[in-house]
């Protein structure tokens, strides 16, 4: 059973445009949630993460939305450049616990 | 770079053998993570230890095991192993808390 999940596993945008990654959950007990970026051949790298008291966290480019009536976030990227183009996963988080229950990914590819 | 070290970076070997992979964790960072990652799959989650204690397993099979030493390192043990056990093997540490984990470059299990 996939309680987190990313529908659209790949997705592109023109350069200088917004990147907007969805990623939905089904467990209204997860109560932080994290996106990661991964490069080919690399780890998984930490981009923006949001508590589920908040409905909205911005860092530079990366604001990630939360609507808990939906069970939905997103990931808007503005602008997007060429060195966005990766695998974005969504992940979320039990309270008191430290187990990432990852979504499957969604590949960006931001051409010029 | 993220300050975590996984070795080695590949591995080949054959079914019913057995591996032992490694994981040094950034500096400072108590607990370490174990995620595998099989194609097309998002990271699932196998075991946490915490200064030396595991502290939450996930769906981790009996023919795995693990454990973090007095200095921190851990290592993943797979024992008997079969075909579907390639993929992508992920360590990630973090200062107890696990908000956010930061990721090794993971290990690539190939079995033949």
């Amino acid at each position: 059973d996939q309680q987190v999940k990313q529908n659209s596993p790949s997705l592109s945008v023109q350069e200088g445009r917004i990147s907007i990654l969805n990623c939905d959950y089904t467990n209204s007990m997860f109560d932080y949630f994290l996106w990661y970026k991964k490069y080919p051949a690399e780890g998984p790298t930490f981009l923006i993460s949001i508590s589920s008291i908040k409905d909205k966290n911005e860092d530079g480019r990366f604001t990630v939305f939360l609507n808990k009536s939906a069970k939905h976030l997103s990931l808007h990227i503005v602008p997007s450049q060429p060195g966005d183009s990766a695998v974005y996963f969504c992940a979320a988080l039990f309270r008191d616990t430290d187990k990432l229950i990852f979504g499957t990914g969604t590949r960006l590819q931001v051409f010029p | 770079d993220s300050g975590v070290t996984q070795t080695p970076k590949h591995l080949i070997t054959a079914t019913g053998q057995r591996v032992t992979l490694r994981c040094s964790p950034r500096s400072g960072d108590l607990s370490v993570y174990w995620y595998q990652q099989s194609l097309d799959q998002g990271l699932q989650f196998l075991i946490q230890y915490y200064n030396g204690e595991e502290r939450a397993k996930g769906n981790i099979l009996e023919r795995f095991s693990a454990q973090q030493f007095p200095d921190l390192h851990s290592e993943l043990n797979l024992s008997s192993l079969e075909l579907g056990d390639s993929a992508l093997y992920f360590c990630a540490s973090s200062v107890d808390g696990g908000r956010p984990q930061h990721f090794g470059d993971g290990t690539r299990l190939s079995i033949l």
